[in-house]
């Protein structure tokens, strides 16, 4: 069973720029959540995708989108980088839509914005 | 805004000591979660306590839920070097509204055990 991936593992980007970063979701599992985990801090939810709709979002601007693909995996977009958006940035998979689903998190892709 | 806060938020002990980490918020929570985080990975989850006043052991880990779902606490017996992480709590099925969706992490207790 292959666990949750994440591409690429570091990417660097200076500010304006877009990135997108990529999640592989276990297999199995519908549900993909995106965190943003500032160095120092515990990771903050960004938003939550079931089934290729968002499902969820927490205190993030719109220039933080997502999609997730027919067979789960997912993207995780932000347009417009600021120096604040240097983060790692995890997703994690689950097998439904609630908190209570045990969430298995990806190694996640650490973005520096210069 | 739900917050949770941890304490400490360093801790460097000896091995073969024990220690205390600490979970507290002002909102109750329907559960609590316990995660360790190494690096250049992803948090991987010890635990979720559901009850108020519920106590689960795993090996030398023990972990409480407050009788008020408010707050949790991470014991470690006999800490081993093998232990050294960030240790994070995350509340789900808060009060506010939408998160029943998401986890609240805290900041994290970055624990080194010293051989």
């Amino acid at each position: 069973e292959t666990g949750v991936t994440q591409s690429p593992t570091h990417l660097i980007k200076t500010r304006g720029q877009q990135v997108t970063l990529r999640c592989s979701s276990q297999s199995g599992h519908n549900t993909v959540s995106w965190y943003q985990q500032a160095l120092g801090q515990g990771p903050q939810f960004i938003f939550q995708y079931y089934r290729e709709e968002e499902n969820g979002r927490g205190n993030f601007p719109p220039r933080f989108s997502g999609l997730q693909f027919p067979n789960y995996s997912s993207e995780l977009n932000v347009n417009a980088l600021e120096l604040d958006d240097s983060a790692l940035y995890l997703c994690a998979s689950s097998p439904g839509t609630s908190a209570y689903n045990e969430q298995f998190f990806g190694p996640g892709t650490r973005l520096t914005v210069l | 805004t739900q917050l949770l806060e941890q304490s400490p938020q360093f801790l460097s002990i000896q091995e073969g000591e024990n220690l205390t980490v600490y979970c507290n918020s002002s909102s109750v929570f329907s559960s609590l979660q316990w995660y360790r985080q190494e690096p250049g990975e992803g948090p991987v989850l010890l635990v979720t306590v559901v009850t108020g006043g519920e106590v689960k052991k795993l090996k030398r880990l023990t972990f409480q839920f407050g009788d008020a779902r408010k707050d949790s606490s991470l014991h470690i017996t006999a800490a081993q070097p093998g232990d050294t992480g960030l240790y994070l709590c995350a509340g789900a099925g808060g009060i506010s509204s939408g998160s029943a969706r998401q986890l609240t992490f805290g900041s994290g207790t970055q624990l080194t055990v010293l051989p």
